[in-house]
């Protein structure tokens, strides 16, 4: 059964303050593996998907990186407007369609 | 250039009462899924529906819940006889294909039962 296990729970930056979220998955042939964001009272928003090991890719602050039993989301100088939970998700090839598990979020808050 | 959208967004229901949750996917999508976010949980996969079939509905409860996506409209997530473990936030996601680069979701139905 696939297992995704997101650290830390909650992490509380400074602007400007770089760092990185982590993901552990656990999955017999991984399929994708997905950054998403949340805002409180909203649905997930997509960022970015990750295929095979090695592989990274860049969005403004944001820049996902994927090994074999992790992926990381680093935020370089973050800034408030990125204070929402980040989630990840893997895909198996064995299972129908692209359905998701999620692990439980890191949950970012980013001080002025 | 319309998203996932969700009806209602807010719905509360009496134990015992029916709850129908409405999801009408991207325009030219055809693959619907349903995930259900309970108070401090993570997103946990319900069901994965093509138009007119159910492909995978391994992480929906036995009882009381169904889903459909028919020919015409959107697709509708059933419970019946709700009880206060289902007060939970429920999102649609719809993808192109079955496989595909990503899911789009929906801004979810919260669901409260009282």
């Amino acid at each position: 059964e696939d297992q995704v296990t997101q650290s830390p729970e909650a992490l509380r930056l400074q602007e400007g303050e770089s760092s990185s979220l982590n993901c552990s998955y656990t999955v017999s042939g991984l399929r994708g593996l997905f950054w998403y964001r949340q805002d409180p009272g909203k649905g997930p928003e997509f960022l970015f998907t990750l295929y095979s090991a090695g592989e990274e890719k860049e969005k403004e602050r944001l820049k996902a990186t994927l090994t074999k039993k992790e992926s990381f989301l680093h935020i370089t100088a973050p800034k408030p407007e990125d204070s929402a939970t980040y989630l990840c998700a893997t895909a198996q090839k064995e299972t129908s369609g692209s359905r998701l598990t999620f692990g439980e979020g890191t949950q970012l808050t980013v001080n002025p | 250039n319309a998203g996932v959208m969700q009806n209602p967004r807010h719905l509360v229901r009496r134990r015992g009462q029916e709850a129908r949750l409405r999801c009408s996917p991207m325009k030219g999508h055809s693959h619907v899924y349903w995930y259900r976010q309970l108070p401090e949980e993570g997103l946990k996969f319900m069901v994965y529906l093509q138009k007119e079939n159910i492909i995978d509905e391994s992480g929906m409860p036995k009882e009381r819940f169904s889903a459909e996506f028919p020919k015409e409209g959107p697709s509708i997530l059933r419970i019946q006889q709700v009880v206060r473990g289902d007060s939970a936030a429920y999102f649609c996601a719809s993808s192109p294909r079955e496989w595909a680069d990503t899911q789009y979701f929906g801004p979810g139905t919260r669901l409260t039962v009282l």
